[in-house]
């Protein structure tokens, strides 16, 4: 019965490659969310969907790519990996304006780039 | 755009007694503002929030006060406990964005 899920859970690469991250909800909820939390613990929003529909982009690298197949899925790609890109990315979920309704986070995903 | 700010950074307290964190914001439009507590190796999850329409929400030991006109708003921890050991982060957003902005988050300590 996991409300928010991502995966995978650690990542671990080198410099250069592509690697995906994915996230799913399973409450219905209309708006997903990434966030990236780095090592000094500061969380901070790159992009929002709402209805597969891009909100946010919070001048987030081009190299980042979101695609949202349906609103219950929302992946994150990311090309040409640089070691500033270390840190743990958070997929959230929210019933829809995140000015309203609480976020409900997922478990994280650990990138670490070598 | 709005800015959260939050102190302290790091905060001890011996357990049973009380803990407060605080923050100010810069947007005067922003009207909702959550807390959320980030247990070592876990996901941010709510605690307690506070819209601009209140001053003041208790949930058991837990407490938010908002002061609309100062822009500042504190958390409240009363008989703190080991379990209340975590990160907490202040956030505040504006009903009409789709984003929260979040403070840089205060490490809680509760001392045996």
């Amino acid at each position: 019965d996991t409300a928010v899920s991502q995966t995978p859970k650690y990542l671990v690469t080198q410099m250069g490659n592509d690697k995906s991250i994915k996230c799913e909800q399973n409450l219905g909820h209309d708006t997903m969310y990434w966030y990236k939390q780095d090592s000094k613990k500061f969380l901070k929003i790159m992009f929002s969907y709402n209805n597969k529909e891009l909100i946010i982009n919070e001048t987030v690298p081009n190299r980042f790519s979101p695609k949202s197949p349906d609103k219950a899925h929302l992946n994150l790609h990311i090309n040409s990996l640089e070691l500033g890109d270390s840190a743990v990315y958070f997929c959230a979920s929210s019933q829809g304006l995140a000015g309203v309704y609480e976020q409900y986070f997922g478990p994280g995903t650990r990138l670490t780039v070598t | 755009g709005e800015n959260v700010e939050q102190h302290p950074s790091t905060l001890s307290v011996q357990e049973g007694d009380s803990a407060v964190i605080k923050c100010t914001y810069s947007d005067s439009a922003s009207n909702y503002f959550p807390w959320y507590k980030q247990e070592l190796g876990k996901r941010p999850q709510l605690i307690i929030d506070i819209r601009s329409n209140v001053g003041e929400k208790k949930d058991q030991r837990i407490a938010v006060t908002l002061n609309k006109t100062a822009k500042h708003f504190s958390l409240h921890i009363t008989e703190t406990q080991p379990e209340d050991s975590a990160v907490y982060f202040c956030a505040a957003s504006m009903r009409r964005d789709d984003k929260i902005i979040f403070g840089k988050g205060t490490r809680l300590h509760i001392l045996p």
